[in-house]
């Protein structure tokens, strides 16, 4: 499959505990997005990265959230402290030459 | 403030005739314009895009109109058909930068 990939698909957490989202984007893809989605709003942008390097961070990412791309490949995006409002599908996609994003099929996150 | 607007959170369209979704944007500064499919606990699929220098583009039952001066576009589906139920998301971006998206409209086909 060379489509972008997202793990866990599905998680269930007590509020308070720490979450970690990963996403494999296509390869060769240097860019990789992350965007959040609640229900009955489109996805909202997160954060970016241009290889390893994080280039922009929304408003959105407090200060409980961090994402890291540490060898310009895969992704991942840290939950520190969960709050109820954190529930969402988390989103991933990866640009491809033609300025096209294309996304994973998300890890949906539900907080108790 | 939504730069991208879908003002109809859904739409119901006989199977065999065409479906116009609707999107409206405020900032002139996107180039870049793009719709998306959504089903239910899935990621969005890219269905088809248009650049701000053209005014039309067609791919199969697809096609996405431009209108600039307006800040409008639309998605016509012809003819529809019953997988095309679905959440539509327009969406616009600055050249490869992030994307913004609309809050999308669930299109209904009716059998």
């Amino acid at each position: 499959d060379t489509g972008v990939s997202q793990d866990p698909r599905h998680k269930i957490t007590k509020r308070g505990q720490n979450v970690t989202f990963r996403c494999d984007p296509i390869s060769e893809h240097n860019r990789l997005y992350w965007y959040r989605q609640t229900l009955g709003q489109g996805p909202e942008f997160l954060t970016y990265f241009q290889n390893e390097a994080q280039l922009e961070k929304s408003r959105l990412l407090s200060d409980r959230f961090s994402a890291e791309r540490p060898k310009g490949s895969f992704s991942t995006l840290e939950i520190q402290r969960t709050e109820q409002g954190d529930s969402a599908m988390y989103l991933c996609a990866s640009l491809t030459p033609k300025e096209t994003q294309y996304f994973g099929p998300g890890t949906r996150l539900l907080v108790l | 403030d939504q730069q991208v607007k879908q003002n109809s959170p859904s739409l119901s369209v006989q199977e065999g005739r065409i479906s116009i979704l609707n999107c409206d944007y405020t900032n002139s500064m996107f180039d870049y314009f793009l719709w998306y499919k959504k089903y239910p606990a899935e990621g969005p699929t890219f269905l088809i895009s248009i650049s701000s220098i053209k005014d039309k583009n067609e791919d199969g039952r697809f096609t996405v109109f431009l209108n600039k001066s307006a800040k409008h576009l639309s998605l016509h589906i012809v003819p529809s058909q019953p997988g095309d139920s679905a959440v539509y998301f327009c969406a616009a971006s600055e050249g490869d930068d992030k994307i913004i998206f609309g809050k999308g409209t669930r299109l209904h086909i009716l059998p």
